[in-house]
């Protein structure tokens, strides 16, 4: 079964900083998706970004990258330029792609980091 | 483009009562996967459904079932609910096809209160 951690259960930043949300993933398949979500309180799940296993190029959307390490199995998310609207809870995702397998096609969460972003 | 919707937006039940959540997928979307979040957690897969069957299961008890209609959209039916039922549903929509990367989006949730 493949398990995801975040470390962090909460962040803080000055707006306008820069910061880095960890997460770790444990799975022995190899063709998978990772994403971020962020959660306001409004609770609405966001798609912040997501990366495709087979592609080494880290995925950026504006001021949203990844770090994505295949063989350390990790996949951070770096948010420049913080801003006010950024605060929420934030939660990587995997989803196994291989027809067939366990969890095809299901999203397995981490535990979600709060980010509060202060200004 | 109507994103994915969910109905009601909260509600109340005792326990023991069946309660019965809905959702309507993002428009041009054919898959649809229920999520339970519980307070401060983050959300667990319930199941999934695709051309009106169950495609995929989590480690949910049977007193958790579904439906898909023609049109796409779902429901969601809990049975003799308990107190540990409390939680944000999710409803998450997608379009998984080989060349599209599958990603799935989520509508406002329906917050259930069992008391």
């Amino acid at each position: 079964a493949q398990t995801v951690t975040q470390s962090q259960p909460e962040m803080s930043v000055q707006e306008a900083e820069t910061v880095t949300l960890s997460c770790t993933y444990d799975t022995s398949e190899n063709n998978y998706y990772l994403f971020w979500y962020k959660q306001p309180p409004s609770r609405q799940m966001i798609l912040v970004i997501r990366q495709e296993a087979y592609k080494q190029q880290n995925a950026t959307e504006n001021r949203f990258s990844v770090n994505f390490q295949k063989a350390a199995k990790s996949f951070s998310l770096k948010i420049s330029d913080s801003q006010l609207g950024d605060t929420a809870m934030y939660f990587c995702a995997f989803m196994n792609r291989n027809a067939g397998g366990t969890s095809y096609g299901k999203l397995t969460f981490g535990q979600g980091t709060i980010l509060t972003v202060h200004p | 483009d109507a994103g994915v919707t969910q109905s009601p937006t909260h509600l109340i039940k005792t326990r023991g009562q069946q309660v019965t959540l809905r959702c309507s997928p993002k428009s041009g979307h054919d898959t649809v996967s229920w999520y339970q979040q519980a307070l401060g957690q983050g959300p667990q897969f319930i199941f999934q459904y695709y051309e009106e069957e169950e495609r995929q299961r989590g480690n949910f008890p049977d007193r958790f079932s579904g439906h898909q209609f023609p049109n796409y959209s779902s429901e969601l039916n809990v049975n003799a609910l308990l107190l540990g039922d409390s939680a944000l549903y999710l409803c998450a929509s997608s379009f998984p096809r080989a060349g599209y990367t599958d990603t799935q989006y989520f509508g406002p949730g329906t917050r259930l209160t069992v008391l």
